[in-house]
């Protein structure tokens, strides 16, 4: 079973609509990450949480909210979608500093069409 | 400003070759590196990495060089398998902070 798993994994809605993304883990760890990917651009981060109560954005959170709902859900909504927002998302965990430093461990992605 | 870069989008390397894959970060607080390996349809998976206060890094197949004076890193895989096929990023993070900044990603193709 998978660790991080991430829903929808494909998703193609029209400009304006409203849509979450939805990431829960099974690692037990206690920070989670949004990202997107985009062709020449890499990873990017949107939002981060460290734990329930502490939610942080990313360089690249506007036009999104998320929502840490227990330690092991953490789901990304965009308000009102717009085309350039088409892009792969990836939710990621990692625990508190122990071991390797900093490994993130990412869900399989969603792929997002906004028309 | 891309303060985590790969300059070559693509590199093409003969099986049983080594494979030398580049990245240059800009903010000198940096003292963690990674490198994450991407198959098609899969999440980034994490490879290696190399705290600052080393220069090089083994696991295996897989080398990881840090050049500090020169802000650069290099990740060699020697012998190149057809199952190293993927796309690379590397990351950085700094100042004990669990964020990480990656770069644009290197797709390797490995030729039979």
């Amino acid at each position: 079973d998978a660790d991080v798993t991430q829903t929808p994994r494909n998703r193609i809605t029209k400009t304006g609509k409203r849509i979450m993304l939805e990431c829960s883990q099974t690692k037990g760890h206690d920070r989670m990450y949004w990202y997107r990917q985009d062709p020449g651009l890499g990873l990017r981060l949107i939002y981060y949480s460290f734990d329930v109560k502490d939610i942080n954005k990313g360089e690249i959170s506007d036009g999104y909210s998320v929502s840490r709902q227990a330690q092991a859900k953490f789901s990304l909504s965009l308000e009102s979608a717009i085309p350039n927002q088409t892009a792969l998302y990836f939710c990621a965990t990692s625990e508190r500093y122990r071991g390797r430093r900093n490994e993130q461990f990412f869900g399989p992605g969603t792929r997002l069409t906004v028309l | 400003d891309q303060q985590v870069k790969q300059n070559s989008p693509s590199l093409s390397v003969q099986e049983g070759r080594i494979s030398i894959l580049n990245c240059d970060y800009t903010n000198s607080m940096f003292d963690y590196f990674l490198w994450y390996k991407k198959y098609p349809a899969e999440g980034p998976t994490f490879l290696i990495s190399i705290s600052s206060i080393k220069d090089k890094n083994e696991d295996g197949r897989f080398t990881v060089f840090l050049n500090k004076s020169a802000k650069h890193l290099s990740l060699h895989i020697v012998p190149s398998q057809p199952g190293d096929s993927a796309v690379y990023f590397c990351a950085a993070s700094g100042q004990g902070a669990q964020k990480l900044v990656f770069g644009q990603g290197t797709r390797l193709t490995i030729n039979p």
